[in-house]
């Protein structure tokens, strides 16, 4: 089944401590990306992947890091989480960038204490 | 800066009837694409529809279509027989680069 997968799903954390979001999809597709989810504010862009060895940032990646060394996975890092970053988080995949259509993942929830 | 604005935080239907949710955007550009995703209360973010903005012809979508005003940069989705099932978070969205950039969303309830 074609699919984008998150793990986890949902997660507690405190301040400071590093915590790695993974994102898998099995599409073989080349644009991946990042976004958060916050009432209001709808879907904001953190950080989007062309490629392998591909990254640029979006509309609000400070305070995030991203890595693309395959394909298939695109883990989002918070380095030092802080209490502004707990949002609702989702992965997206799609054949390339524009038109084609972005498959989303679960989400991720994340509460930063 | 690139915007999509979506006015209507909250709209209701009732059952079998017609709604349309708005939304307009900025943008510089000549070419690009806009879309309509529907998040139901599961969260998983479906595309709805999507329309390539050198087409004159709104995109339809079996009981979803869109009308799209190029030169007021508004592009409107309308659901006609709306059914209990439609009832969900909508955005739309447009791309700019690689990037793309959503609105803030419209809730929409179906009242049976």
């Amino acid at each position: 089944e074609a699919q984008v997968t998150q793990n986890p799903r949902y997660l507690i954390t405190v301040t400071g401590k590093k915590l790695t979001v993974t994102c898998s999809q099995n599409m073989n597709h080349e644009y991946m990306s990042w976004y958060r989810q916050d009432p209001g504010l709808g879907l904001r862009q953190i950080y989007y992947s062309m490629n392998v060895e591909v990254t640029d940032k979006g509309d609000v990646p400070e305070g995030y890091k991203v890595s693309r060394k395959e394909k298939r996975n695109f883990p989002l890092i918070l380095e030092s989480p802080s209490p502004n970053q707990t949002s609702l988080y989702f992965c997206a995949s799609s054949l390339s960038s524009s038109p084609y259509e972005q498959y989303f993942g679960p989400g991720t929830r994340l509460t930063v204490t | 800066a690139q915007t999509v604005t979506q006015s209507q935080p909250e709209m209701s239907v009732q059952e079998a009837e017609t709604v349309t949710l708005s939304c307009t955007y900025d943008t510089s550009e000549s070419d690009y694409y806009l879309f309509w995703y529907k998040q139901p209360p599961s969260r998983q973010m479906i595309l709805v529809i999507r329309q390539e903005a050198y087409k004159q012809q709104n995109a339809t979508e079996n009981r979803f279509s869109v009308n799209f005003q190029k030169a007021a940069k508004s592009f409107s989705l309308k659901i006609s027989d709306s059914q209990l099932g439609d009832a969900a978070m909508y955005f739309c969205a447009r791309d700019g680069g690689n990037q793309f950039y959503f609105g803030t969303g419209t809730s929409l309830t179906v009242i049976p």
